[in-house]
């Protein structure tokens, strides 16, 4: 299923299913966007980062999509994992910002076992 | 893993009362970084940092003040602490380029009654 990270604050999936978590970013001028993991009771944890200038960038287990036309970005979790539970951020570097982030208001991803 | 710490992760004080919030990082990031974060939603920042001896206020008014006579520490103070300061502080460092992102602390959850 599909989560809009600002309107739907949550994501319910069974383990083993593939995630995919939205987000709707401010700037048409931003360079950089940063998706970040924050377990309960910790700080946020980088996953994964993508540049402007591309659209589309694959980690471990994980994919960005970047799409500038409509200025969203996607989070992709491939067979989703009791422990990727977390709230996931967005963040945008705003060009001419002094390279402050702004961040997304979160998704709660859950996983069902 | 970053190395960036956070003392204490827990604090409870009653109103009135000046705290401390430590951040310590031992990358030699030149930039650091104040957000602060009510549960469930997104981090705002408060304040940063380019390095020593320069700090500034960021787009979350805080009455909060911080300095930083050191690289690897940004302390943030309260003054006079007030429940409407209650809420979790992170601190975050990095190098700044465009295209860095920030590393985060555990961060402190802070309680006024």
């Amino acid at each position: 299923g599909e989560s809009v990270g600002l309107h739907l604050p949550t994501l319910s999936v069974q383990e083993g299913d593939n995630s995919i978590i939205n987000c709707a970013y401010s700037n048409s001028a931003s360079d950089y966007f940063i998706w970040y993991k924050q377990e309960s009771g910790k700080g946020p944890q980088f996953i994964i980062d993508i540049r402007s200038n591309m659209d589309k960038r694959q980690g471990q287990r994980v994919t960005v999509l970047l799409n500038k036309t409509v200025k969203h970005l996607s989070l992709q979790i491939a067979a989703t994992q009791p422990g990727d539970s977390a709230v996931y951020f967005c963040a945008e570097n705003m060009a001419g910002s002094n390279y402050k982030l702004t961040f997304g208001k979160g998704t709660l991803l859950t996983v069902n076992p | 893993e970053a190395d960036i710490y956070q003392t204490p992760r827990y604090l409870v004080i009653g109103t009135g009362k000046k705290i401390t919030l430590e951040c310590s990082q031992t990358m030699g990031h030149d930039k650091m970084y104040w957000y602060q974060q009510d549960p469930g939603m997104e981090l705002h920042l408060i304040h940063y940092s380019y390095g020593v001896n320069s700090t500034e206020k960021g787009d979350l008014s805080s009455e909060s003040t911080v300095s930083r006579i050191r690289t690897e520490h940004f302390p943030l103070t309260l003054e006079s602490a007030r429940p409407s300061h209650t809420s979790q502080y992170l601190c975050a460092s990095n190098w700044g380029f465009s295209t860095d992102t920030q590393y985060f602390g555990p961060g402190t959850r802070l309680t006024v009654l």
